[in-house]
């Protein structure tokens, strides 16, 4: 079974100071690799994906991942980080063999921001 | 640009009452899902649905809740008795089949079971 973990539950970055957000997962074979942002309130926004191919992706709003096989992980990254960016983030994982299998979510990760 | 929608946003109910969660997902695609957020939790899988049938489902997803698509639009999920602990963010999603997984989702229903 997959499952995928967010080891930071919060994460304190000042405005214009980088971000990186960890993810891990586990998944026999090369997963589909998802982030999604959540607001206060509201539902799941796409951040970007990956399925194959450059193993750095650029999703929204100046975000990027980088999937490393050799450590099954798939960090987000952000060069500066803006105030409006505060939400909680979510790493997840789907199947290969089955578009109809279910994504499988990481415990999410609490951005906050610092004027 | 197309969008899943949800109704209600916002349901509360009294334990042990039946509800229904609305979803229409985007038009053209094929599978459906329902997926829920305990507060401050992560976000849990419960069912899958295509061909008009269950295709997977979690352990979560016991006898108490069942899913239809009652005409060409509109993907439901029954709670026939609902618990307290059924309080939570509902979300249905919906997936076009060929080269991408990309699963959208709704907004989500906010359950409040008293």
């Amino acid at each position: 079974a997959q499952s995928v973990t967010q080891p930071d539950i919060h994460i304190t970055v000042s405005e214009g100071a980088s971000l990186e957000l960890r993810c891990n997962y586990s998944y026999g074979a090369t997963p589909y690799l998802f982030w999604y942002v959540q607001s206060p309130g509201q539902g799941l926004q796409l951040l970007l994906k990956y399925f194959s191919g450059d193993t750095l992706v650029q999703g929204i709003k100046g975000f990027e991942a980088e999937f490393k096989r050799s450590q099954s992980s798939f960090n987000l990254r952000k060069p500066s980080v803006h105030w409006s960016d505060a939400a909680e983030y979510f790493c997840a994982v789907g199947a290969r063999n089955n578009a109809g299998n279910m994504l499988t979510f990481g415990g999410g990760t609490r951005l906050m921001v610092k004027p | 640009e197309p969008e899943v929608t949800q109704t209600p946003s916002h349901q509360v109910t009294q334990m042990g009452q039946e509800v229904i969660l609305r979803c229409v997902p985007i038009s053209n695609h094929l599978y459906f899902y329902w997926y829920r957020q305990i507060l401050g939790q992560k976000v849990e899988f419960l069912v899958s649905f295509y061909n008009n049938e269950i295709s997977e489902k979690s352990e979560i997803f016991d006898d108490q809740f069942s899913v239809e698509r009652p005409d060409g639009s509109n993907f439901t999920l029954k709670i026939r008795s609902t618990k307290l602990e059924d309080s939570a963010m509902y979300f249905c999603a919906s997936l076009q089949t060929g080269s991408s997984y990309e699963q959208y989702f709704g907004p989500g229903t906010r359950l409040t079971v008293t």
